[in-house]
């Protein structure tokens, strides 16, 4: 009864290397989000989608290419990691109002080598 | 531009006693405010939201919080800490007409001394 999850929980990788974040919400909102907390807890939006399209792209690189399928996933596709893109990222869903709330998946911690 | 502050990085109780986490807001408009938990290791957990109702706003866990107009604060208050308060607290503001998007503070660690 999870509602939102994604996968992988952690994720080791080395420098240059492509991965994928996986994100699906059973909550039925038409708005996910990529959020991501760096060392020093911070956290910071990176993408919001509205019904697969992509509302908010938050001068994000390149290497970083979100993709969604259907209104209830939201993947998250990363190239050529570098050390900096260690951090946690968390999926979110939600209203898409600025009164309704985001709810969150459980996190990825990536880690670049 | 919606900001949200909060003042301390760091609060330390002990068990049975007040919690005051403390957040400052800043909003051209009429603001929605949440304060988010994010235990170790764990995603983030909604704690109370304000969405410009009663100005006193009641959450799970015993905290309640209050929307202050004129000292543009939103201060997360508990009356009796549990070791189990202990985590990461985020105040957060939505930004206007950006579809839900949350700018949130920087944090604020609650420990809880037995």
């Amino acid at each position: 009864d999870t509602a939102v999850s994604q996968t992988p929980k952690y994720l080791v990788t080395q420098m240059g290397n492509d991965k994928s974040i996986k994100c699906e919400q059973n909550l039925g909102h038409d708005t996910m989000y990529w959020y991501k907390q760096d060392s020093k807890k911070f956290l910071k939006i990176m993408f919001s989608y509205n019904n697969k399209e992509l509302i908010i792209n938050e001068t994000v690189p390149n290497r970083f290419s979100p993709k969604s399928p259907d209104k209830a996933h939201l993947n998250l596709h990363i190239n050529s990691l570098e050390l900096g893109d260690s951090a946690v990222y968390f999926c979110a869903s939600g209203g898409g109002r600025e009164d309704t709330e985001a709810f969150f998946g459980q996190g990825t911690r990536l880690t670049v080598v | 531009a919606q900001s949200v502050t909060q003042l301390d990085s760091h609060v330390s109780v002990s068990e049975g006693t007040p919690v005051l986490l403390r957040c400052n807001y800043s909003s051209s408009y009429s603001p929605s405010l949440f304060w988010y938990v994010q235990h170790p290791n764990k995603g983030l957990q909604l704690l109370l939201k304000y969405t410009s109702a009663a100005t006193l706003v009641k959450g799970i866990n015993g905290f309640e919080a209050e929307f202050k107009k004129s000292e543009t604060s939103f201060h997360l208050t508990k009356p009796s800490a549990h070791m189990s308060d202990a985590a990461e607290y985020f105040c957060v503001v939505s930004a206007e007409n950006q579809g839900g998007k949350l700018i949130f503070g920087q944090g604020t660690e609650l420990s809880v001394k037995p």
